[in-house]
């Protein structure tokens, strides 16, 4: 069955701290994964998009990576700021299909 | 620019009332796609649009449900006789062309409280 798991489920990080966001799927075959943030009471925003070939992406603070052979990816916030406290969601893609398959998020909160 | 509106925002209905909620997607997007997100879960798959045709619709709970994108640009997702576990966020994305590797654009989302 096609699914993605998330850890942790919450995290609390005080400002300026780093932090790593885990993210495990099995979804075949394998197409692409992506990393979105989503703010209370809004639409997820994509962060970043990995094909299969990839590694790592990179958008501002947020650094997301990918082991295709262990299907596992991470994304990594550095420096973290008040806005950052959202839910970060993990889809894996599969290929040659629209049908995306979303993880349950990780709430992350950061405080000052 | 104008990036996915939904309408209405927020939509509070008795059970066995039909609702109809809206999605303007971005200009010029040919995938739209529209989710269900329980509270504290994932959105999951419901409908997916290319233009005007509607591809795959069987993410949809039931015959209750009902999508159309009639002229390739708006959609509305319609709701027959809701019932409490209907209640839920509705999101729509759209995507540019391109193929499946393009960013999904989510709107905010229609909160749907049945009572």
């Amino acid at each position: 069955k096609n699914q993605v798991e998330q850890s942790p489920q919450s995290l609390i990080i005080l400002e300026g701290k780093n932090c790593t966001l885990q993210c495990n799927y099995t979804v075949s075959p394998f197409s692409n994964l992506r990393w979105y943030k989503q703010d209370t009471g809004r639409g997820p925003v994509s962060l970043t998009i990995m094909t299969f070939s990839e590694n790592t992406k990179s958008n501002g603070r947020y650094t997301a990576t990918l082991d295709a052979d262990t299907k596992q990816s991470s994304l990594h916030i550095t420096a973290s700021q008040l806005s950052d406290s959202a839910s970060y969601i993990c889809v894996a893609g599969g290929s040659g299909t629209y049908k995306y398959i979303f993880g349950t998020g990780t709430r992350l909160k950061v405080l000052a | 620019g104008a990036g996915v509106s939904q309408s209405p925002r927020y939509k509070v209905a008795k059970r066995g009332q039909d609702v109809a909620l809206r999605c303007d997607p971005i200009s010029g997007h040919v995938s739209l796609f529209w989710y269900q997100q329980a509270l504290g879960q994932g959105p999951e798959f419901l409908t997916y649009f290319q233009n005007e045709a509607q591809l795959d619709k069987s993410g949809l709970p039931s015959d209750r449900f009902f999508a159309e994108r009639p002229e390739g640009s708006v959609s509305t997702l319609k709701i027959q006789r809701t019932q409490q576990e209907d209640s839920a966020v509705y999101l729509c994305a759209s995507s540019p062309p391109g193929g499946f590797l393009r960013a999904q654009y989510f709107g905010p989302g229609t909160r749907l409280l049945v009572l």
